[in-house]
């Protein structure tokens, strides 16, 4: 199985802050990775898909980048609705597999 | 709106079943998969399987083989996730994902988690 290294698994920043999630996979997937918010009582939003691509609705402060094994999730300046959890997800290959996740708070 | 709304909260006892369903609508529900996804408390999220919702097949991660049955009720849109014999380390919210487009695997919508408990 290809396994998702996710860190930090914990980030504060303060409105207005930038801030990177990296994601680390056990092999090569390509441009294969998504990435998704998981805010209390909300689904789960997919936020960018093959790596980089905005999802519809996402806001434009929001980036992707990365391909082969090494990935990073950037938020340019924050907003107070950020918060939440981050997840990445692979699927160059079955199983799927995901992140271990990053909790974001908004100091 | 697509919208994936599942059933409701469970409480159950070790070796009893359980069945999640999963409603679709807002698309036509046999154009594309449906994937179910295991969250237990405080961890990360584990893909289970999916089912092609044309043909009712099912293929289940290496980890969900045995006791999960993943099936359809294709005229009522709707997925279904049953776990026999319960175990505690199935306490978990449970979810149906789709993806984004055919063919993809990025998970655009969510159903809003179902939570099984088990416990004696």
């Amino acid at each position: 199985d290809v396994q998702m290294t996710q860190s930090p698994s914990y980030l504060a920043a303060s409105p207005g802050e930038s801030v990177s999630i990296s994601c680390k996979a056990s092999k090569s997937i390509s441009n294969y990775l998504a990435w998704y918010q998981q805010k209390p009582g909300e689904a789960y939003k997919l936020l960018i898909y093959s790596g980089s691509t905005l999802q519809s609705g996402t806001p434009s402060r929001f980036s992707g980048s990365g391909s082969g094994t090494d990935f990073t999730l950037t938020i340019r300046s924050l907003e107070p609705e950020d918060f939440g959890l981050y997840y990445c997800q692979q699927y160059y290959e079955k199983p799927l597999t995901f992140g271990s996740g990053t909790k974001l708070e908004i100091k | 709106q697509i919208q994936l709304v599942q059933s409701g909260p469970e409480l159950k006892k070790p070796g009893e079943s359980v069945k999640i369903s999963c409603k679709a609508s807002g698309y036509t529900f046999t154009d594309y998969a449906m994937h179910w996804v295991k969250q237990a408390p405080g961890k990360g999220l584990k893909w289970m399987g999916w089912i092609n919702t044309y043909t009712g097949k099912p293929t289940y991660a290496d980890d969900f083989k045995g006791r999960f049955v993943f099936s359809l009720e294709a005229s009522a849109s709707t997925a279904n996730l049953q776990i026999s014999n319960l175990k505690n380390e199935d306490t978990a919210t449970y979810f149906c994902a789709r993806a984004f487009n055919y063919g993809s695997y990025a998970f655009a919508y969510w159903g809003q988690g179902t939570l099984v408990t088990v416990s004696s």
